[in-house]
């Protein structure tokens, strides 16, 4: 069974940082594109970052570019966001998901770690 | 690279059939067949319904479809479930030149 278990949200403050993990089980990680989603409680996911199955290629949205860095550790089947800069508007839930390419769709999502942004 | 538009809500009784559409552009949904739509519960993961336009994952009952014209994309609930109550979001690959990937603006369906 596909497992993706996000940790490592919770309360910062205006500008500070917090690092996401993501960790993956029930497949073979080190073969997936990995992405980060987010959702504002009540409003529609947002497309985060991705990753690329070597960790050599990586993309963000432009509202997180030069704040956020995706990384992943295929030896430990685990997805990272590093979250620097932090503003109010990155207040959300970060899901982490495995991207079929040939397809281009999201296959598994986690459950999702809340991000809350205080000023 | 703005959202795709879906309706805020729809809602149909128990065995009605209830279709949510999806509208982008010509160079998110109607350049390429990578539609994708996920149903959302609060606290829960969200669910792959529907892949590239009309392909249903093993195990989503037959009762959820999907289709696309031009730029607009649409999932068809059929037989409507009191389960099927939760919200749905559909996904596009909008190609290297934007974003990469967009998605809707999600639309709560409420079972009567």
């Amino acid at each position: 069974e596909v497992q993706l278990v996000e940790s490592g949200g919770g309360l910062v403050q205006l500008g500070g940082s917090l690092r996401l993990s993501c960790a993956a089980s029930g497949f073979t990680f080190s073969s997936y594109w990995m992405n980060w989603v987010r959702q504002v409680p009540g409003e529609g996911l947002v497309w985060v970052s991705r990753i690329n199955s070597d960790g050599r290629r990586t993309n963000y949205a432009d509202s997180v570019k030069g704040r956020f860095t995706i990384s992943r550790d295929n030896a430990k089947n685990t997805l990272y966001l590093q979250m620097n800069s932090l503003r109010a508007e990155d207040t959300a839930v970060y899901y982490c998901a495995n991207y079929v390419e040939g397809t281009a769709h999201f296959d598994s999502w986690g459950q999702g770690t809340l991000v809350t942004v205080s000023s | 690279q703005s959202a795709l538009t879906q309706p805020r809500s729809v809602s149909g009784s128990p065995g009605q059939s209830v279709a949510i559409s999806c509208t982008g552009t010509s160079i998110d949904v109607g350049a390429y067949n990578y539609v994708s739509w996920y149903q959302l519960h609060p606290g829960k993961a969200p669910k792959l319904i529907i892949y590239a336009v009309n392909r249903r994952p093993s195990g989503v009952p037959d009762r959820f479809s999907g289709s696309k014209s031009g730029n607009t994309a649409s999932l068809t609930i059929s037989g409507l479930q009191a389960e099927d109550e939760a919200d749905y979001c559909c996904f596009s690959y909008a190609g290297s030149s934007t974003s990469f990937y967009v998605f809707g603006t999600g639309t709560r369906v409420s079972v009567l």
